[in-house]
């Protein structure tokens, strides 16, 4: 199994400001047929499911604010928030697909 | 707009079967997409159990492969997810969710609320 490893495991943030969280792969996760990467980011409120933020490394899912965006290649990859705002306090989850099984990064708590 | 409802037991004894089953509504699961099964143990992390195509074809968590069965009833709009010789370490919430494998990269866009079920004598 490929093994997701998100940094940090929490971490706080003023209103306004920038949000940065990593997330590591132990191996590469590109797709055969693109040449893109099978990497998404979920954000989890608490007591609701995760709601898919970013695919394919950095392609806003609709209706997802610009603030948020993905980069990264061959097996680091980031979600940056910028200028945080109050409802962005959640988890964030990274999480990658290869050989026909996904796995998922251990959560960042994003605060304020 | 497509939604999912997980419904099921909520309370499995150890070493039984636990049995879920998951109702679409508003896309019609014949019409394309895997569909599929995350769990979340209280206060943990995510972890994909496995997924289906409409037509069959499914695909399971390695390390859940032999505990697990995944099936679709298209005639219903419903999959359902078996996890045979239940433990304690089953407990979790788990949602069905909507498996988008393919021109969108391979990522989960629609989840059900989650149904949490607790395995305990």
């Amino acid at each position: 199994d490929i093994v997701m490893t998100q940094s940090p495991d929490s971490l706080a943030v003023s209103l306004g400001e920038r949000a940065t969280i990593n997330c590591k792969s132990s191996q590469s996760v590109s797709s055969n047929s693109n040449n893109q990467n099978y990497l998404a980011w979920y954000q989890q409120k608490p007591g609701q499911p995760p709601k898919l933020l970013i695919y394919w490394t950095s392609t806003r899912e609709s209706g997802v604010p610009d603030r948020f965006s993905g980069s990264g290649s061959g097996t680091n990859f980031t979600l940056t928030i910028s200028r945080l705002q109050a409802e962005d306090v959640a988890l964030y989850y990274c999480q990658q697909y290869s050989s026909t099984s996904y796995t998922f990064g251990q959560g960042t708590k994003l605060e304020i | 707009q497509v939604q999912l409802q997980e419904s099921g037991p909520g309370l499995v004894k150890p070493s039984e079967t636990l049995s879920l089953t998951c109702a679409v509504s508003g896309y019609a699961i014949s019409s394309g997409y895997f569909w599929g099964w995350v769990r979340q143990p209280p206060g943990k992390g995510l972890e994909w159990i496995a997924s289906i195509y409409h037509s069959g074809s499914p695909y399971y968590n390695p390390s859940l492969k032999s505990r697990v069965t995944i099936s679709v009833d298209t005639s219903k709009n419903q999959f359902s997810l078996e996890l045979s010789s239940v433990t304690a370490a089953d407990t979790a919430i788990y949602y069905c969710v909507r498996d988008r494998n393919g021109a969108w990269g391979a990522n989960f866009d629609y989840w059900g609320q989650g149904t949490m079920v607790t395995v305990s004598s």
